[in-house]
């Protein structure tokens, strides 16, 4: 299935701390997608990257992606209490269906 | 400005009822969605409309049904409500650049039927 598959499913670390988490899929791809998901909040885009595209970055994120491996990984650095959150991801393929397909996500603790 | 919005944020009724949610989006895009995520976490498509034009509908049960009026709304109407309808129902928009679908997501409404 298209559905991207997040580990660990939970992670807890100190602030000041890297985070990384990692997204395996199963189909090629288009992009890929992480968003990020505050508790009793909807989900907020963080970062796109393309099938052709190996690395990117954002602020404090970075993302990989090995095509070859199908598979993503974010990483957020320096990382907040206000980091504290659940992370998803999306692959999304080429044409047609827009709709994402998301798993269940890791759930950060970023201790104060 | 709230770019994507949905009501109520909480339903609760009872088994049977019918009850509808709202949500409307202000950011010009074609594309709208609904997604129901489970106790687990899942978050799951369940319909997808372009330009007022139903484009994806997953297994849903016909007990479901959505409604776009214009390409800013898109309504999600639910008849004879059951208790594993009980998640919450989030709206999404996006605009289809070519280059990959960002999409933009509601708060959510918490729904629970007793």
């Amino acid at each position: 299935s298209q559905q991207g598959e997040e580990d660990p499913q939970a992670l807890s670390i100190q602030e000041g701390e890297n985070a990384t988490m990692n997204c395996s899929y199963k189909t090629s791809i288009n992009n890929l997608q992480w968003y990020r998901q505050n508790s009793g909040r909807g989900l907020v885009h963080l970062i796109l990257i393309r099938s052709n595209e190996r690395e990117k970055h954002s602020g404090r994120l970075r993302v990989t992606l090995d095509t070859s491996k199908k598979s993503s990984s974010l990483l957020i650095t320096a990382s907040r209490a206000a980091d504290t959150a659940s992370y998803f991801c999306a692959p999304q393929r080429a044409a047609g269906r827009r709709a994402l397909t998301f798993g269940s996500g890791t759930r950060l603790q970023v201790q104060p | 400005d709230t770019a994507v919005s949905q009501t109520p944020k909480y339903l609760v009724t009872q088994m049977g009822n019918d009850k509808s949610i709202k949500c409307e989006q202000n950011l010009g895009h074609d594309t709208m969605y609904w997604y129901k995520q489970d106790s687990k976490k899942f978050l799951k498509i369940m319909f997808s409309y372009n330009n007022k034009e139903l484009i994806i509908n997953e297994t849903v049960p016909n007990r479901f049904s959505p409604k776009s009026p214009d390409k800013a709304h898109l309504n999600l109407h639910i008849n004879s409500l059951e208790l594993g309808d009980s998640a919450v129902y989030f709206c999404a928009s996006s605009q289809d650049s070519g280059k990959g679908d960002t999409q933009y997501f509601g708060p959510g409404t918490r729904l629970t039927v007793l």
